[in-house]
């Protein structure tokens, strides 16, 4: 298996565009996890899904932050209208059962710069 | 909010050396977790420790947990220029999700 895969691995925009982050998770995994990674905050869970259901997305920030799972290969992070603040590095992460007995295994990121 | 604090923030050793990350947290746990990142890169899982164990090894690696201290240490013995990355524990605080500390950053020189 080729681990998480997530695209683009790098994203500049202008301020007030909309943003789309992919990620395929591990065949097999049923759980997917969204992180985000500034100096400032850390890493942080923006939301997880199990077996394409999303469970909780306490950790998204605000409106302007979606995130699908239209399938078992496939999830989509958005943001509308991206802001200066969005800046970060963002991981998908995804495991074989609950994140918190398993092993997570994560993709390479997505650098946003919004400028 | 972040549930782990590691200490020390950035760790500088030479190669041969051992190296000592803690990790602190404040709710109760069913397992705690260890990952390393490298730069620019994502995080890899090290090693899990469950609540009811007291210390797990791994290669050079070996982790404790005191949780009537609500800590954990991870020692890597003979530290190589390779090992060079930030340290992160994460813990579950009893949900199905982790929550990942500020982590370590590991110098080790050659």
């Amino acid at each position: 298996d080729a681990g998480v895969i997530q695209s683009p691995r790098h994203e500049v925009t202008e301020m007030g565009q909309e943003v789309t982050l992919r990620c395929k998770p591990i065949s097999g995994h049923d759980y997917l996890f969204w992180y985000r990674q500034t100096m400032m905050r850390g890493l942080e869970l923006l939301i997880y899904f199990n077996n394409n259901v999303p469970i909780d997305d306490s950790g998204m920030p605000e409106d302007r932050f979606s995130a699908k799972m239209p399938n078992a290969s496939f999830s989509t992070l958005k943001i509308q209208p991206s802001e200066p603040r969005d800046s970060a590095v963002y991981f998908c992460a995804s495991s074989q059962g609950t994140g918190a007995y398993n092993e997570q295994f994560f993709g390479p990121g997505t650098r946003l710069t919004v400028l | 909010s972040q549930q782990g604090e590691e200490d020390p923030q950035a760790l500088s050793i030479q190669e041969g050396e051992n190296a000592t990350m803690n990790c602190s947290y404040k709710t109760s746990i069913n397992n705690l977790q260890w990952y390393r990142q490298n730069s620019g890169r994502g995080l890899v899982h090290l090693i899990l420790i469950r609540s009811n164990e007291r210390e797990k090894h791994s290669g050079r690696l070996r982790v404790t947990l005191d949780t009537s201290k609500k800590s954990s240490s991870l020692l890597i013995t003979a530290s190589r220029a390779a090992d060079t990355a930030s340290y992160f524990c994460a813990t579950d605080g009893n949900t199905d999700k982790l929550i990942f500390g500020t982590g370590t950053r590991l110098q080790v020189f050659p």
